[in-house]
């Protein structure tokens, strides 16, 4: 069993739909959390970055971390085509630089 | 900046041939690693340098892979002899590392190994 879990999807939405994206992790040494982006045929980047528990906004994109239960959530508001793409999530503890990354998660935003 | 830099950007090989992907990092930036992504298995670190040494090469998986970082700005990976199990997508990503963490790592687009 992976340290991160993602269901590989693909998850469909239509255009402007809420969309949510989860993690698992089972390592409770991780406190450090990431989302990244990967768009067909291209590199991961970074999308968001937390620390800890609680929630962080930026623009369309919510992330938001429960540690009591070992859960990671992506939210992205008003979908849009160009939000479909593979989003990974990533974790790591305190004590390394290295994160753990999940499969990855296929969104496919439709018009 | 171009970014990271990847070559080549696809390779398809016979068993048994040899393969070198080549990677150049951003300028500056301290870190370096060495993914593959396979349908599978996902984003798994090979290994990763710091300041050109290797810190960490667990995810190597077998001697067949090695990996190196003869300057801050070229780094190759190789595989000898290559396997059709060694069909992926291999990325390199780099990082500032300095007074940050190395989460913000900036990947290359990848080169996409076909082993027959």
């Amino acid at each position: 069993q992976k340290e991160v879990e993602q269901d590989p999807g693909p998850l469909s939405v239509p255009e402007g739909a809420i969309v949510s994206l989860n993690c698992t992790y089972s390592n409770s040494a991780f406190q450090y959390f990431m989302w990244y982006r990967q768009y067909s045929r291209k590199g991961p980047e970074l999308l968001m970055y937390t620390y800890s528990s609680g929630n962080k906004e930026d623009g369309r994109f919510t992330a938001q971390v429960d540690k009591s239960s070992k859960y990671i959530s992506l939210f992205i508001r008003d979908s849009q085509p160009s939000d479909s793409a593979t989003y990974l999530c990533a974790a790591r503890s305190g004590g390394s630089y290295i994160p753990t990354f999940g499969r990855g998660t296929s969104l496919i935003v439709h018009p | 900046d171009a970014g990271v830099i990847q070559s080549p950007r696809h390779e398809v090989t016979e068993m048994g041939q040899e393969v070198t992907l080549r990677c150049k990092p951003i300028s500056g930036h301290d870190y370096l690693f060495w993914y593959r992504q396979t349908m599978m298995r996902g984003l798994e670190l090979l290994i990763y340098f710091n300041n050109n040494v290797p810190i960490d090469d667990s995810g190597m998986p077998e001697d067949r892979f090695s990996a190196k970082m003869p300057n801050a700005s070229f780094s190759t990976l190789k595989i000898q002899p290559s396997e059709p199990r060694d069909s992926a997508v291999y990325f390199c990503a780099s990082s500032p590392g300095q007074g940050t963490s190395t989460d913000t790592q900036y990947f290359g687009p990848g080169t996409r190994l076909t082993v027959l």
